[in-house]
């Protein structure tokens, strides 16, 4: 198993563009999340998915859009990239919905947008 | 508005010593504590975790002990090992209510353990 993979490592973007950040994992696990990690804040989380078709926002959804139209794969959206978008962001997945189901996190994204 | 803080950004052990890693939670409804080691460069890693109705977990070098009246919990590592540098977080859920299921994250611990 490959775990929890996610594309690009890096990215730089201006402000104002648009791009995705990938998320797959191989695990058959149905709920995924995205977490954005900021010096001095630790990891909150943006949006999740309890399974395919089923969205919903965390702490901080804004400027973000999530989709999950399959159980692999959660991709993250940015609309409109904002300075305080920098940031490194990380998915995430377990088995369940659970609050004791241990959730694995995928390598991270480095966002930078100029 | 904080609801799990690690109030120590940075803490350093001399290799074979006791590390001892705190956290603070405000929400009532935090019924499970986990934390999470992580490696530069890499996603956080599970360790350890401890429901609220123990007051003590213990797996290997790690134990997390859980004081619920005073909304505390620490990680213990003995011995302290150079490869345990890292960052350590604090997260809390809830089993039930607007927290199931979902990580509410500390800000984070830098543990270096020197040789």
């Amino acid at each position: 198993n490959a775990g929890v993979t996610q594309t690009p490592k890096f990215q730089v973007l201006k402000t104002g563009q648009s791009m995705t950040l990938q998320c797959a994992q191989d695990m058959n696990h149905e709920y995924m999340s995205w977490y954005r990690q900021d010096p001095g804040m630790g990891l909150r989380l943006i949006h999740y998915s309890v399974g395919a078709g089923i969205t919903d926002q965390g702490e901080v959804p804004n400027g973000y859009n999530v989709s999950r139209s399959t159980t692999e794969d959660f991709p993250l959206r940015l609309l409109s990239a904002a300075p305080s978008q920098t940031s490194v962001y990380f998915c995430a997945s377990s088995y369940m919905v659970s609050t004791t189901d241990t959730q694995y996190f995928g390598p991270g994204t480095r966002l930078t947008v100029l | 508005d904080q609801q799990v803080k690690q109030n120590s950004p940075s803490l350093s052990v001399q290799e074979g010593r006791i590390s001892i890693l705190n956290c603070d939670y405000t929400n009532s409804m935090f019924d499970y504590f986990l934390w999470y080691k992580k490696y530069p460069a890499e996603g956080p890693t599970f360790l350890i975790s401890i429901s609220s109705i123990k007051d003590k977990n213990e797996d290997g070098r790690f134990t997390v002990f859980l004081n619920k009246s005073a909304k505390h919990l620490s990680l213990h590592i003995v011995p302290s090992q150079p490869g345990d540098s890292a960052v350590y977080f604090c997260a809390a859920s809830g089993t039930s209510g607007t927290s199931y299921g979902k990580l509410t994250f500390g800000q984070g611990t830098i543990l270096t353990v020197h040789p």
